[in-house]
Formats: C-alpha cells, sequence, structure tokens
C-alpha cells in the first residue's frame, strides 16, 4: 500500500514565524503535491514538483514556496506566517498520470 | 478553466438506503477519481476512473467521459459511509493538475 505521510496532524504557530511542513511518500512516485483546504473553498492546488527539485506553481502559490531535495520528500515552507494561512494542509504524491494518493494532513492555526 | 460541479451539496440518509451522487465537468478530461473524506480529515481513495463502470464492495462508479459526468452509487449505506465525497478531475495540460469539486456532505444516521 501507498503510505504518505506528513510531519504534523495539528500545528499552531505566531503570525511572523517561518513554518515548515513535511511530506514523506514510500512508493518511489515521481509526483507530489500541496493542497490547503478551507471552507466553502474545497482543495485548492499550491504547489506540485514533478521530479527531484522541479516545481510548478498551482493555482494559490502567494505567501509558500516548496523545496524537493529528495524524491520521496516535498515541504511546504510558509515563509512569514499570517493568519489568513490558518487551514488544512494537504499532501499527495502520484506515479506520472496515474491517481494520486493523500497523506493525513496537518491542521495548521496561525495566531 | 475546467469547472467541477457536485450534487447534491449535502444528504442525509437512514441506514440502509442507496443513494446517487453526481460530477460534472465542463471539459474534457484525463483522468477521474472519487474520495471519501472522513471526520478526521484524512482523503481515502475510492476509484480512479477515467472512464465505464467500475465496482468495490457496496460502491461502484460509472464515468461518461463523452457526457462528462461521473456518478458514485452507494448501497445499502451504513454510518460509517458519513463524510464528505470528492471527485477530481486531471487537467489535460501534461502537469498531472487535478481539479477538486466542492464535495457532497454525506451524512446516515442510524
Amino acid at each position: 500500500d501507498v503510505k504518505v505521510t506528513q510531519s504534523s496532524r495539528y500545528l499552531v504557530k505566531r503570525t511572523g514565524e517561518k513554518v515548515f511542513l513535511e511530506c514523506v511518500q514510500d512508493m518511489d512516485h515521481e509526483n507530489m503535491f500541496w493542497y490547503r483546504q478551507d471552507p466553502g473553498l474545497g482543495l485548492r492546488l499550491i504547489y506540485f514538483s514533478y521530479d527531484v527539485k522541479m516545481k510548478e506553481k498551482g493555482d494559490i502559490p502567494e505567501g509558500y514556496s516548496v523545496s524537493r531535495e529528495k524524491k520521496e520528500r516535498f515541504s511546504l515552507i510558509l515563509e512569514s506566517a499570517s493568519t489568513n494561512q490558518t487551514s488544512m494542509y494537504l499532501c499527495a504524491s502520484s506515479l506520472f498520470t496515474y491517481e494520486q494518493y493523500f497523506g493525513p494532513g496537518t491542521r495548521l492555526t496561525v495566531t | 478553466g475546467i469547472q467541477v460541479e457536485q450534487s447534491p451539496p449535502d444528504l442525509i440518509l437512514q441506514e440502509g438506503a442507496n443513494s446517487t451522487l453526481r460530477c460534472n465537468f465542463s471539459d474534457s478530461v484525463n483522468n477521474l477519481q472519487w474520495f471519501h473524506q472522513n471526520p478526521w480529515g484524512q482523503l481515502i481513495n475510492l476509484f480512479y476512473i477515467p472512464s465505464g463502470t467500475k465496482q468495490n464492495g457496496r460502491l461502484s462508479a460509472t464515468t461518461v467521459a463523452t457526457e462528462r459526468y461521473s456518478l458514485l452509487y452507494i448501497s445499502s449505506s451504513q454510518t460509517t459511509d458519513s463524510g464528505v465525497y470528492f471527485c477530481a478531475v486531471e487537467v489535460p495540460s501534461g502537469t498531472y493538475k487535478y481539479i477538486f469539486g466542492t464535495g457532497t456532505r454525506l451524512k446516515v444516521l442510524a
């Protein structure tokens, strides 16, 4: 079975802090994705990566950056957290154009 | 861009009832997935179904790509089926991007 893990289930940070969210997959998938989920807005793609050191902006990349130094790990970085980044963050991976598999999610609160 | 609409937005059922959830999309897509999001937020893969029909236990799904819709059938519903059901379509841009619908929130009463 594909396993996607995320570093924290719940996280509370202060405004202005630098925040790292980490995602690891164990199935040698090429593609990895970061989404945020907000009530009434569904899941929106922040960034994705189709290879090591490669990244593409999704629909809402502002205020975020990503890093993929190893194939199995994809990090989402909030350079200076703001209250409007309070959300559920979901990581996913896929093998080329096939189905996506999701991690358990990180519920981030910025105060 | 592609629009993905799901209906109904909310559904309440008695245990044992059957239901049909619908996903309409506005343009051609490469792939389509159905997910169930449980109360803890985990998205669980139900079906990877770009076309045709698949069945898995009490759940089945049909995608008619030429008419741009997919249906998810839940038979003999159980309280554990409660949660939000999402369909997601892959944009045919060569970038493996998926667009999600806004979901159907299902509550199954005992």
